[in-house]
């Protein structure tokens, strides 16, 4: 059973560009969750998606950061109008939806951002 | 969620028991204990987990306190490739709780 996929892993963008970073959960997932880790920071919470739905966006910065988890495909996470600021790695999880389970979550090994 | 406490940092022998030690006084009745680790860079990695009854797996066992205010992960033979930071977590049982990473521990196993 393949783990979390991210890609792309490095991901190079001039400032005001656009960062599209994608994210396909473990086989049987449902619940998928976006988490920022900023150099020498620990891991921050963005949002959380289920199939076709935004379930909390809390962490997510209120401007140019955008979700989405569509019926098909995998769950993007796209910035706009990159800044240097933006820069940090980008960590996707997903959890399964059994009800009565634990809902451990399983991280993928990140997307790189680097703003320049 | 509850907020924890965990040392900074540990040092461990390679091939000792590596203890790590987590407060979480303020845990509620339906509140698990998650234990992370993030091996340099890389996604953080699900070690185990429990509610109130210790709890083993194939890379750690968990310890909790019968009045379930600190728990402890026990990795039994320490080997380098253990050396990462790693978080305790309390987290409600449910899928709409995210996980709430604080220092974490850095453990260093030593040859």
């Amino acid at each position: 059973n393949a783990g979390v996929m991210q890609n792309p892993r490095h991901l190079v963008r001039r400032r005001g560009q656009e960062a599209r970073l994608r994210c396909s959960p473990m086989k049987g997932h449902s619940h998928v969750y976006w988490y920022r880790q900023l150099p020498e920071e620990g891991l921050k919470f963005m949002v959380y998606l289920q199939k076709e739905n935004i379930i909390d966006e809390s962490g997510m910065p209120k401007e140019r950061f955008s979700a989405e988890f569509p019926k098909e495909g995998p769950s993007i996470l796209r910035i706009q109008q990159v800044v240097r600021g933006d820069s940090a790695a980008y960590f996707c999880a997903s959890s399964p939806g059994l009800a009565g389970g634990t809902y451990e979550q399983y991280f993928g090994p990140g997307t790189r951002l680097t703003v320049t | 969620d509850a907020k924890t406490t965990q040392p900074p940092s540990m040092d461990c022998a390679e091939g000792r028991a590596a203890n790590l030690p987590c407060n979480h006084s303020t845990i509620s009745g339906n509140e698990y204990v998650y234990w992370y680790r993030q091996i340099h860079s890389q996604g953080p990695q699900y070690i185990i987990h429990g509610l109130k009854n210790n709890e083993t797996n194939e890379m750690a066992s968990l310890i909790i306190t019968e009045d379930r205010k600190s728990s402890t992960l026990i990795l039994p033979h320490a080997t380098l490739r253990d050396t990462a930071v790693y978080y305790c977590i309390v987290r409600g049982n449910n899928a709409g709780n995210m996980l709430t990473f604080g220092g974490g521990t850095r453990l260093m196993v030593k040859p």
